[in-house]
């Protein structure tokens, strides 16, 4: 099992790009979910899906965010354009519900 | 909507001394409560879960909690700190589908030798 993998793990661009973060979720869980970790306001979710169809997505900061699960394995978090508050680290995390989440290692974002 | 909240973003203790992780949770419904550690560049880790029965839940690397209903606690303790532990901890919460879980603000373990 090689866990839940993002892409890519860091990612720098400069205000005003558009910015794709990837999620390839453990195959056979049917729930994904983005955060956001920043220092000031720690892990915020932004988003879940289960089974491919988003839930809920309250924490989705601005319409600049938008994610995507066209399939079982892949999940996008789109940000456009970016902004230099985006600047974090942005986990996707699997599971199959009821069990617990099981992280990726996170994309760290530089917004210049 | 459920939510956690962790007391003292750090603690310091001595190797070897007991850590205690404080988590008080809010729901609205019967909850199902987690510990999550995080190690530098890494995401995060399951320490340990409760989601029904046996109150005092163990987990991995010597960690234990217990769940308090009354007190809408669920503290998290190890009698003898490594080195090792150090990192931060992540109390959470979600309903009973895991469909919205929620994590406190973190708290910072410094382990001193």
């Amino acid at each position: 099992d090689a866990g839940v993998i993002q892409s890519p793990r860091h990612e720098v661009t400069e205000m005003g790009q558009e910015v794709t973060l990837r999620c390839k979720p453990i195959s056979g869980h049917n729930s994904l979910f983005w955060y956001r970790q920043t220092m000031m306001r720690g892990l915020e979710l932004l988003i879940y899906f289960n089974n491919n169809v988003p839930i809920d997505d309250s924490g989705m900061p601005e319409d600049r965010f938008s994610a995507k699960m066209p399939n079982a394995s892949f999940s996008t978090l789109k940000i456009q354009p970016s902004e230099p508050r985006d600047s974090a680290v942005y986990f996707c995390a699997s599971s199959l519900n009821p069990s617990p989440l099981h992280f990726g290692n996170g994309t760290r974002l530089t917004v210049t | 909507a459920q939510s956690v909240t962790q007391l003292g973003s750090h603690v310091s203790v001595s190797e070897g001394a007991l850590v205690l992780l404080r988590c008080n949770y809010s729901s609205s419904v019967p909850p199902y409560l987690f510990w999550y550690v995080q190690y530098p560049n890494q995401g995060l880790q399951l320490l340990l879960k409760y989601t029904t029965g046996a109150t005092l839940v163990k987990g991995i690397n010597g960690f234990e909690a217990e769940f308090k209903k009354s007190e809408t606690s669920f503290h998290l303790t190890k009698p003898s700190a490594h080195m090792s532990d150090a990192a931060e901890y992540f109390c959470a919460v979600s309903d009973r589908n895991n469909n919205d879980m929620r994590f406190g603000a973190g708290t910072r373990l410094t382990v001193k030798p």
